[in-house]
């Protein structure tokens, strides 16, 4: 068990609808990373965060969207989805930022139909 | 792109043998890190190797890193059934606050009993 926790594990929805993941991260871990994971592209980073601000960003398309809570967790939003959205989506956190080791949660598979 | 690539990419081998994985990358690097992913699950983080090192242990993990040839190697040592899964080689560049992780494409790695 990473610690960190992810919801919902399976989500399935369809074209044109808007979701949103959850993301708690480690306890005491201030960065909290997004990625997606498909067959075509591979593990993409999307976007980070770091007590609550925006840190860097990755190939996040525009109908996607994050953020991060006063109490560290993270949701990532998900709009007007698209078949080619389909994939797993990981958080990770770390208690840095890149100097340590990042814990990833168990994903979420998002299945759009 | 500064994603990695990483060689082979499927491996398959008789339990008690080594497995030897590759990973070259483009850009120069603040730290390379080796995941693993059972099918579906998500990754496990195995071992970091700052850019000023040049090999690590951890069990029956070897990793070497080599900066003048922006390459690395995972070595498994003595490899048992449960070490089938997929390897991948992340690595952090550049200012290490963002911390983002720059995936290869992965070895999928089967172990026979």
């Amino acid at each position: 068990d990473s610690g960190v926790t992810q919801t919902p594990k399976h989500l399935i929805t369809a074209t044109g609808q808007r979701v949103t993941l959850r993301c708690s991260p480690r306890s005491g871990d201030l960065s909290v990373y997004w990625y997606q994971q498909s067959l075509d592209q591979g593990l993409q980073f999307l976007i980070q965060y770091y007590n609550g601000e925006e840190r860097a960003k990755g190939n996040i398309l525009e109908r996607f969207s994050a953020q991060q809570f006063p109490d560290l967790h993270s949701e990532l939003n998900l709009s007007s989805l698209e078949l080619g959205d389909s994939a797993l989506y990981f958080c990770a956190s770390s208690a840095q930022g890149g100097t340590t080791e990042a814990f990833f949660g168990q994903g979420t598979r998002l299945t759009v139909v | 792109s500064q994603q990695g690539e990483e060689d082979p990419q499927a491996l398959s081998i008789q339990e008690g043998e080594n497995a030897t994985m590759n990973c070259s990358y483009k850009t120069s690097i603040n730290n390379l890190q080796w995941y693993r992913q059972n099918s579906g699950r998500g990754l496990v983080h195995l071992i970091l190797i700052r850019s000023n090192e040049r090999e690590k242990h951890s069990g029956r993990l070897r990793v070497t890193l080599d900066t003048s040839k922006k390459s690395s190697s995972l070595l498994i040592t003595a490899s048992r059934a449960a070490d089938t899964a997929s390897y991948f080689c992340a690595t952090v560049h550049g200012s290490s606050n963002t911390g983002k992780l720059i995936f290869g494409q992965g070895t999928t790695l089967q172990v026979k009993p």
